[in-house]
């Protein structure tokens, strides 16, 4: 029993370019969850998903885009990075309480 | 207006002391839950500790219990018998229910980095 799982663990992007992180849980959860976490801002939301094939948008969706195809994977898309993205990301998930991956250190050039 | 407030950017306790850390909130809706969640420098989130708005007693969760006093909205995680493993950043979050029970978010407070010394 994984839990939840991110990939990759860090990466290094140059501005403009695109990159997807995939998160995967085996708890047969329906809610599904990416952060982003910056120094002094706590956790802030990013989008978010009800179901299989659903997707909504958080609290700071602009750049990102997210696709919920097999209800365990949850992958969060950055199209054309830009250093403002530099941050780490968390996905979650949970029906009431939230469980967290490890984590991705992303560093945007 | 926030909705988590954590007032305590750091606090300082001696191992094998209790120490206590804040959290306020601030929501109208009736049903909703708080959590309080550990970030060791290591970097993973770790879930402590549950209380829903309508449960009548205070969470525990061995050392971790949370002093509930929901006429003044507040949420603050006591630590008994602090360990140096402890040391690390704490969370305070909320999920409001919402209409028809359809919001599943959480709004995380900005944390409080516990030090416990030897």
């Amino acid at each position: 029993n994984a839990g939840v799982t991110q990939t990759p663990k860090f990466r290094v992007l140059k501005t403009g370019q695109s990159m997807t992180l995939l998160c995967a849980q085996d708890m047969n959860h329906e809610y599904m969850y990416w952060y982003r976490q910056d120094p002094g801002m706590g956790l802030r939301l990013i989008h978010y998903s009800v179901g299989e094939g659903t997707t909504a948008k958080g609290e700071v969706p602009d750049g990102y885009n997210v696709s919920r195809l097999k209800k365990q994977n949850f992958l969060l898309g950055l199209e054309s990075a830009a250093p403002s993205q530099t941050s780490v990301y968390f996905c979650a998930s949970g029906n009431w309480e939230q469980f967290f991956g490890p984590g991705t250190r992303l560093t945007v050039l | 207006a926030q909705k988590i407030t954590q007032t305590q950017p750091g606090m300082f306790v001696q191992e094998k002391e209790a120490v206590t850390l804040d959290c306020t909130y601030d929501t109208s809706d009736p049903s909703y839950g708080l959590f309080w969640y550990k970030q060791p420098s290591s970097g993973e989130m770790i879930f402590l500790i549950y209380q829903g708005s309508y449960d009548q007693q205070n969470a525990t969760e061995g050392r971790y219990s949370l002093n509930f006093q929901k006429a003044r909205k507040s949420a603050n995680l006591v630590i008994s018998a602090s360990q140096l493993g402890d040391s690390a950043m704490y969370f305070c979050a909320m999920r409001e229910v919402g209409s028809g029970g359809s919001n599943y978010k959480l709004t995380f407070g900005k944390g409080t980095l516990l030090t416990v010394n030897p």
